[in-house]
């Protein structure tokens, strides 16, 4: 069965710094998609990043970046240059690519950032 | 308007009301879903409709009755439900069988019961 692990229930980063926000992985099936999501208060997810598990190249979108470590199974989000912005809380997810898997996205418990000026 | 479309955005019910919870998408996907997200849970997959089919029912209570008419529509069909279903709701929606799997989601409805 799928899991994902965030085991950082909350992080604080300073304005302009960059912070990495940890997530783990497991899975049997040897292809997957990993994405994170952004979540303000609002309540709505927004897609930040993907990565396939046979992409070969660590993904970049702006200014964050997935750090993809396949044989240990993370995918560890850095967001480079924070913002006051940016302050919200943030999700791991995966969804394994089997025909018996359609529409399985499976989520973490999320990390609560908190950008400080 | 684009994208996917919750309603309402807030709700307040009794345990003993009948209500819906509507999601419309804007983007030609062919699946859709319904995830429940409480305070300090991770989100949970509820439902799955792909093409209109429901392929997915994640051991949810009777109480809750998904409804997907077309591709671009879903309900959600709420009665006699608990407080402790008070949570926030997110529909989804998703391009099913091209490669990237990529998921859309709606800004929610923040429900309350009472």
């Amino acid at each position: 069965a799928q899991k994902i692990t965030q085991t950082q229930p909350g992080m604080f980063v300073q304005e302009k710094e960059a912070v990495t926000l940890d997530c783990t992985y497991d899975t049997s099936d040897q292809s997957y998609g990993l994405f994170w999501y952004k979540q303000p208060s609002s309540g709505e997810m927004i897609f930040l990043i993907y990565q396939g598990s046979y992409d070969e190249q660590n993904a970049t979108e702006g200014r964050y970046s997935l750090n993809f470590q396949k044989a240990r199974k993370s995918a560890n989000l850095v967001i480079s240059a924070s913002q006051l912005g940016d302050s919200a809380m943030y999700f791991c997810a995966m969804r394994e690519h089997g025909s018996s898997n359609t529409g399985k996205l499976i989520f973490g418990q999320g990390t609560t950032l908190q950008v400080k000026p | 308007e684009t994208g996917v479309t919750q309603t309402p955005r807030h709700l307040v019910m009794g345990m003993t009301n009948k209500k819906s919870l509507k999601c419309e998408q804007h983007l030609g996907h062919n699946a859709m879903y319904w995830y429940k997200q409480s305070a300090k849970k991770p989100l949970e997959l509820m439902f799955v409709y792909n093409f209109k089919e429901q392929t997915e029912n994640n051991s949810v209570p009777s109480r809750f009755s998904p409804e997907c008419p077309n591709s671009s529509h879903l309900f959600l069909h709420l009665h006699t439900l608990q407080p402790e279903d008070s949570a926030l709701y997110l529909c989804a929606s998703s391009q099913e069988g091209k490669g990237y799997y990529g998921y859309t989601f709606g800004s929610g409805t923040r429900l309350t019961v009472v």
